[in-house]
C-alpha cells in the first residue's frame, strides 16, 4: 500500500534555530512530492519537486528531492516563531495526492 | 481574487443524522477536491472533480458519503448517516490546472457526537 510517512511528529526549537523536516515515500507511479504549510485550517502550498537533487528555494526554506532513496528534506533556517505550524507533504502520482500526517513546529521566541 | 468559500464553518451533529458541506471554488478553477482531515492525520482525498463530471472516488466511503458538482461550479459533501469515525475537518480545494497549484478553503469541522 502506498504511504508517506514524516518525521519527527513533532519539533520544539527556538528562534534562530535551524531546522529539518523528512519525508519518505513508498508510491506507485511516484509523479512529485509536495511540501504544504498549514497553520490553523488550510494548508499552502510551499514547493513542488519532481527531479532529484534540484534544490527548491524560496527565503529561509528549501527543499530537496532524492528519488533513489525515496525521501525529502525541507530545510528551514532562521526560524521565527512565525514559521510555527504544521508542515505536510504529500506524494502525487497521476490524480491521487496522499499526505503525510505532518511535522508539527513549535517555534519559541 | 476571491478565495475558495466553505460553509458551514462548524457542524456538531449527533450520530446517525445527516449533514451537508457547500463549497465555492475560485472562480474559472475547473478542477475540485474533497478532503477528510481527522485530527493528527494529513488530509485524506476524498473526491476529485473536473467540471461536473468525477475525475477519482476511489477513497469516498460510497455507502455513507455522496458529493455532487451540478453546473461544474459550487459542490456538496454529503454524509448520510453519519458515525462518530466521521468528526474530522473537511476541506475543499480547486485548481485550475496542475493539482500542486490547489487552493484550500478554510474547511468545516464535524463534531459526530
Amino acid at each position: 500500500e502506498d504511504k508517506v510517512v514524516q518525521s519527527p511528529l513533532s519539533l520544539v526549537v527556538h528562534e534562530g534555530d535551524t531546522v529539518t523536516l523528512n519525508c519518505s515515500y513508498e508510491v506507485t507511479n511516484f509523479r512529485s512530492l509536495l511540501w504544504y504549510k498549514q497553520e490553523k485550517k488550510a494548508p499552502t502550498f510551499l514547493f513542488m519537486l519532481t527531479s532529484s537533487g534540484i534544490e527548491k528555494k524560496s527565503g529561509r526554506l528549501s527543499s530537496i528531492l532524492d528519488k533513489k532513496e525515496l525521501f525529502s528534506i525541507l530545510n528551514i533556517t532562521a526560524t521565527q516563531t512565525g514559521d510555527s505550524a504544521v508542515y505536510l507533504c504529500a506524494s502525487y502520482n497521476n490524480n491521487d495526492m496522499r499526505f503525510g500526517a505532518g511535522t508539527r513546529l513549535t517555534v519559541k521566541p | 481574487e476571491a478565495g475558495v468559500a466553505q460553509s458551514p464553518r462548524y457542524k456538531i451533529i449527533e450520530k446517525r443524522q445527516s449533514v451537508a458541506f457547500w463549497c465555492n471554488p475560485i472562480s474559472g478553477h475547473a478542477t475540485l477536491y474533497w478532503y477528510q482531515q481527522i485530527l493528527g492525520q494529513g488530509p485524506k482525498l476524498l473526491i476529485q472533480f473536473q467540471n461536473n463530471g468525477v475525475v477519482d472516488d476511489s477513497q469516498l466511503p460510497k455507502d455513507r458519503f455522496s458529493a455532487e458538482r451540478l453546473k461544474g461550479v459550487d459542490s456538496t459533501l454529503k454524509i448520510q448517516p453519519a458515525k462518530l469515525e466521521d468528526s474530522a475537518v473537511y476541506l475543499c480545494a480547486s485548481t485550475r490546472t496542475a493539482i500542486y497549484e490547489q487552493y484550500f478553503g478554510p474547511g468545516t469541522r464535524l463534531t459526530v457526537t
